[in-house]
């Protein structure tokens, strides 16, 4: 069965240090996108990618945050300059329509120190 | 802007009882509800979801929700709990139309057990 996989599962990094996390969406999904969760906390959108360009971003995806689909398979979300309150877990998820479900990896969990 | 609000964080039923999780959205038009399921430390699994037609949907390992436009309700039932389902649920609405799609989630309900 098809699935979302990101990389790496767990990522630690010091505060102010730049982090990629990646993300392989199911090869025939056109439409991409970012999620986290802070711990204890509910699932929040960050941005959504179609057409190798941003379709909606929420308040959280400020400018430190950016997104890029480099080689047609790879969905990255880079983080410039982190920051404690960074620390989540990331989700990326893909879908193959416009309004279809939308399938989910298994998440990077980012502790910023 | 849509929202959803689940009333509750969490709820510990007896192996075998009955289970109801409450969902309640506010959108302006019919959305599509989705229920998603996350075990401790995994990703979102998604159990079923609701776009259009039959208001009673079924999904999967026995889980099943009804769409009651009235109430802006879709609750997920589950007549027999396994210890399995001991998990956090979560229910989430999306936007019909528009340029993009984003969900836009529940705070959960942590789901316990008990044998």
């Amino acid at each position: 069965e098809p699935e979302v996989t990101q990389t790496p599962s767990h990522q630690v990094t010091q505060m102010g240090q730049e982090v990629i996390l990646r993300c392989v969406p199911i090869s025939n999904h056109l439409y991409f996108y970012w999620y986290r969760q802070i711990l204890g906390q509910k699932v929040e959108f960050l941005v959504s990618f179609y057409n190798n360009e941003i379709s909606e971003k929420s308040e959280i995806f400020d400018d430190q945050f950016s997104v890029e689909r480099p080689d047609g398979s790879n969905f990255t979300l880079k983080i410039r300059s982190t920051k404690l309150e960074d620390s989540a877990m990331y989700f990326c998820a893909s879908s193959s329509l416009k309004n279809t479900e939308a399938f989910f990896g298994q998440g990077t969990r980012l502790t910023v120190v | 802007a849509q929202s959803v609000t689940q009333p509750d964080i969490h709820i510990t039923v007896s192996e075998g009882a009955s289970l109801e999780l409450r969902c309640n959205y506010s959108y302006g038009a019919t959305p599509y509800l989705f229920w998603y399921v996350q075990s401790p430390g995994q990703g979102l699994q998604l159990l079923l979801k609701y776009f259009s037609g039959d208001t009673l949907v079924q999904g999967i390992k026995g889980f099943e929700a009804e769409f009651k436009r009235s109430q802006s309700s879709f609750n997920l039932r589950k007549p027999s709990v396994h210890w399995s389902d001991a998990a956090e649920y979560f229910c989430a609405v999306g936007a019909r139309g528009g340029s993009n799609y984003k969900l836009t989630f529940g705070k959960g309900t942590l789901l316990t057990v008990n044998p």
